[in-house]
């Protein structure tokens, strides 16, 4: 166990819809990060917040957007969703921001299924 | 953009036996390179990771080498288990222009007992 959790579990919902996930760091860390795994896939890095901040961005659609809450849990939120958006949604924590050494501790992850 | 190519896509292995996992970078800024073992229906997790100042790391049956001229680096899995079968992934990090972590696409390796 990472120490990192992440809800809902499963989502299934319908294209066209809005979802949000949602993240609890581990004890102590103020980077948050979330990733987008597609069946078979890799990690695709969506963005990243610290402390509240957003602090990196990748590939992430303008249809997507996340924010990190003053006790640093983090929430993602998935809008028009299309039948392409089915994936797995990890957060990741990590303790400090800007240090590339810093190692990442990934949650459970979120199966989204768009329908 | 910079990528991280990692090789084989799938590996069988027989119990007992090593596995070599090797991944390229393209990012000459990356200076952190963790791998990580993800279970079905589990998220990531890491395994090992190596830093830019180091050639080699060993952690029991599990080691990782850097090769920085070449931009490589391997993951090295000796006396292989069943409970070793799972998609391993390699990553690489840097800082330069914003904290950035690239994953290799993940290899599936299969110990067959």
């Amino acid at each position: 166990d990472s120490g990192v959790t992440q809800t809902p579990k499963h989502l299934i919902t319908a294209t066209g819809q809005r979802v949000t996930l949602r993240c609890s760091p581990r004890s102590g860390d103020l980077s948050v990060y979330w990733y987008q795994q597609s069946l078979d896939q890799g990690l695709q890095f969506l963005i990243q917040y610290y402390n509240g901040e957003e602090r990196a961005k990748g590939n992430i659609l303008e249809r997507f957007s996340a924010q990190q809450f003053p006790d640093l849990h983090s929430e993602l939120n998935l809008s028009s969703l299309e039948l392409g958006d089915s994936a797995l949604y990890f957060c990741a924590s990590s303790p400090r921001t800007g240090v590339s050494t810093d190692t990442q501790y990934f949650g459970p992850g979120t199966r989204l299924t768009v329908l | 953009g910079e990528n991280v190519e990692q090789h084989p896509s799938t590996l069988s292995v027989q119990e007992g036996d090593s596995a070599v996992i090797k991944c390229t970078y393209s990012d000459s800024a990356s200076n952190y390179f963790p791998w990580y073992k993800q279970e079905l229906g589990k998220g990531p997790q890491l395994i090992i990771d190596i830093r830019s100042n180091v050639g080699e790391k060993k952690d029991q049956r599990i080691a990782v080498t850097l090769n920085k001229t070449a931009k490589h680096f391997s993951l090295h899995i000796t006396e292989t288990q069943p409970e070793d079968s799972a998609v391993y992934f390699c990553a690489a990090s840097s800082r330069g222009g914003g904290f950035k972590t690239i994953f290799g696409a993940g290899t599936r390796l299969f110990v067959k007992a």
